[in-house]
């Protein structure tokens, strides 16, 4: 069965600190990673998916496939990063449904 | 562009009663899914639609939730009757025909039985 595993529920960190939202998976096929964020008050939206490789917001995620995990990074955190932040797959290159993980809070203090 | 809309943001119904949720898709979307946050739990796959038809259900909780989408343009959820523990936060996304785009989500609707 696919899962992914959030271990934090609450990640504060001062402004200008790095920050690395931790993210494992189990999945027996192919998968695509994604983080999805919800800032306060607005909708989920996708923040970075693996395969794009990009930076978004400052924000990086690699997928190691060998410890099956999809670390979120920023090296420096700002304080408009304050939000939840969840982690997801789903089978790639499909239209298949996302898989969620439970969710991190990440609070950045001024 | 309009986003995904959803309809109502908010119900407060008494156990034994029937919700149903609406949702509107981005236009031209032919995927609509369902998914739903129970309190302290992970967002979870409920169904997906392909234009009208139902291209997995398996993630429906049980017989008293019923997805529809005549038409294959919005799509409703009816939960009937409701149970305390179908509390929480229902999100309706969409997405294009086209593989691995990404899913569009709605503010959700929030779902509360008394």
């Amino acid at each position: 069965a696919q899962r992914v595993t959030q271990p934090e529920k609450l990640l504060s960190v001062f402004k200008g600190a790095p920050v690395e939202l931790k993210c494992n998976y189990s999945y027996s096929g192919s998968p695509e990673l994604f983080w999805y964020v919800q800032y306060s008050r607005q909708r989920l939206q996708l923040l970075l998916r693996h395969i794009s490789r990009e930076s978004i917001k400052g924000f990086t995620a690699d997928l190691n496939k060998g410890e099956t995990s999809f670390h979120l990074k920023k090296p420096f955190a700002q304080e408009e990063d304050s939000a939840m932040y969840y982690c997801a797959l789903s089978e790639a290159g499909g239209y298949q449904k996302v898989t969620f993980g439970t969710g991190t809070k990440l609070q950045v203090i001024p | 562009e309009a986003g995904v809309t959803q309809f109502p943001s908010h119900s407060v119904i008494e156990k034994g009663q029937t919700v149903t949720l609406r949702c509107d898709p981005i236009s031209g979307h032919d995927n609509l899914y369902w998914y739903r946050r129970v309190m302290g739990k992970e967002i979870k796959f409920l169904l997906h639609f392909v234009k009208e038809s139902k291209q997995d259900e398996s993630g429906m909780p049980n017989n008293r939730f019923l997805a529809e989408r005549t038409g294959g343009t919005y799509s409703t959820l009816k939960v009937q009757p409701a149970e305390l523990e179908d509390s929480g936060v229902y999100f309706c996304a969409s997405s294009q025909d086209r593989l691995g785009v990404e899913q569009f989500f709605g503010p959700g609707t929030r779902l509360t039985v008394l």
